[in-house]
């Protein structure tokens, strides 16, 4: 069956600029995580959907980045302003019930701000 | 689990023998344990999985072993393959809260 999907697959953006970055999870996956991976290390927690809400935003590094889920199944992660320190690949994951159950991974979105 | 920079640990094996891959975790409460797999360019890729009620769990080719007392999770590859080339990470999940916290991975290196 179809995996999480992230779009877009690479994002090169200027120093101050505004950017979305979507999340597909598997259908029927009530929880979706996104994560942040810098280069040779692993992924750090940014903020878990379960359903629409945003159930622990405790990873966002400032308020330049929020998430939404407004239907309980896309997800977009928004960064204003962007600095340098923002690039990154971002990845996101979804899990059937939230609770004990294993991350399922996208690919993730390499950010580049320039 | 904390940043190691950019230096990830790495393990050389020969292709055919066992691989061990370890990792310490730091919180006491966490109760439930993944192995991922990381290629480059590509998301972590779930291997196997261990609640804290248990201290072995085996798979195709992998068994994990969790030591609650010292805090210390494996990962065991039998007749390791050229294709199990990639990062090996693990990850915790606390009792309290619903995340991850993922170690700084190691990186395991097969040579044919």
């Amino acid at each position: 069956g179809a995996g999480v999907s992230q779009t877009p697959s690479n994002k090169v953006t200027e120093k101050g600029k505004y950017v979305e970055l979507r999340c597909d999870p598997i259908s029927g996956h009530t929880a979706l995580y996104w994560y942040r991976q810098s280069l040779g290390q692993g992924p750090e927690f940014l903020i878990y959907f379960q359903g629409t809400g945003a159930a622990d935003d405790s990873g966002l590094p400032n308020d330049r980045f929020f998430a939404v889920r407004p239907e309980g199944s896309v997800s977009t992660l928004k960064i204003q302003r962007t600095e340098r320190g923002d690039s990154a690949v971002y990845l996101c994951a979804s899990s059937q019930q939230g609770m004990g159950s294993p991350l399922h991974f996208g690919n993730g979105t390499r950010l580049t701000v320039t | 689990g904390e940043s190691v920079g950019l230096h990830l640990p790495t393990l050389s094996v020969q292709e055919g023998d066992n691989s061990i891959i370890n990792c310490a975790y730091s919180n006491s409460a966490s109760d439930y344990f993944i192995w991922y797999k990381q290629e480059s360019g590509k998301g972590p890729q779930f291997i196997i999985d261990i609640r804290s009620n248990m201290d072995k769990r085996q798979g195709q080719r992998v068994t994990v072993l969790l030591n609650k007392t010292v805090k210390h999770l494996s990962l065991q590859i039998a007749a390791t393959q050229p294709g199990d080339s990639a990062v090996y990470f693990c990850a915790e999940k606390s009792n309290n809260f619903n995340k991850f916290y993922f170690g700084s991975g190691t990186k395991l290196n097969v040579k044919p």
